[in-house]
């Protein structure tokens, strides 16, 4: 039982160069999310999906793009990596039936723009 | 704008003793109130949560309590165990969006054995 999985692990990047990071989950959830931590403050939502094929932005989402590939699978992209985008990046995903405790993270993408 | 807060980064607590850990709120809109857990290397993981329309919701050695007044609320954990080290996150989510949970600072916890 993989729950959410996210690729890579860490990533080093230098400004301006592009790159997409990936999330799958098997648990055929409809809900995805996308959350940076920085330190000293809590996760923020970048972007989520409520449903396959629809995407939404969160409260931080300058500077990314999202797209939500199957139901399976949900993709955070940086066109043009700046150093403010150096954080730990977590996906989620959602079974609405267990409303808001629903949600299972991934274990993290630690990105560094150098 | 945090409009989650924990005001403690960190704790330390002898193995048995009680824990408390502490959140502050600023958006009275918020109607739901989590709890999640994070160990090293992985993705946080849900512990404990309150509606608020309660003012209290145990689970086990978890207890969590809503003071809707003073906009706070509280992780009460008895015994406190050496497993119980770890980061948790206070979280909120706002009334009508279940998408968009706000997350505190976090406060790391060390359960000295």
């Amino acid at each position: 039982n993989a729950g959410v999985t996210q690729t890579p692990k860490f990533q080093v990047l230098k400004t301006g160069q592009s790159m997409t990071l990936q999330c799958a989950q098997d648990m055929n959830h409809n809900s995805m999310y996308w959350y940076r931590q920085d330190p000293g403050m809590g996760l923020r939502l970048i972007y989520y999906s409520a449903s396959e094929g629809t995407t939404d932005k969160g409260e931080v989402p300058n500077g990314y793009n999202v797209s939500r590939l199957n139901k399976r699978e949900f993709s955070l992209r940086l066109e043009s990596a700046a150093p403010s985008q150096t954080s730990v990046y977590f996906c989620a995903s959602r079974r609405e039936t267990l409303g808001y405790y629903g949600y299972t993270f991934g274990s993290g993408t630690r990105l560094t723009v150098v | 704008d945090q409009q989650v807060k924990q005001n403690s980064p960190s704790l330390s607590v002898q193995e048995g003793r009680i824990s408390i850990l502490n959140c502050d709120y600023t958006n009275s809109m918020f109607d739901y109130f989590l709890w999640y857990k994070k160990y090293p290397a992985e993705g946080p993981t849900f512990l404990i949560s309150i509606s608020s329309i309660k003012d209290k919701n145990e689970d086990g050695r978890f207890t969590v309590f809503l003071n809707k007044s003073a906009k706070h609320l509280s992780l009460h954990i008895v015994p406190s165990q050496p497993g119980d080290s770890a980061v948790y996150f206070c979280a909120a989510s706002l009334m009508g969006n279940n998408n968009d949970m706000r997350f505190g600072a976090g406060t790391r916890l060390t359960v000295k054995p």
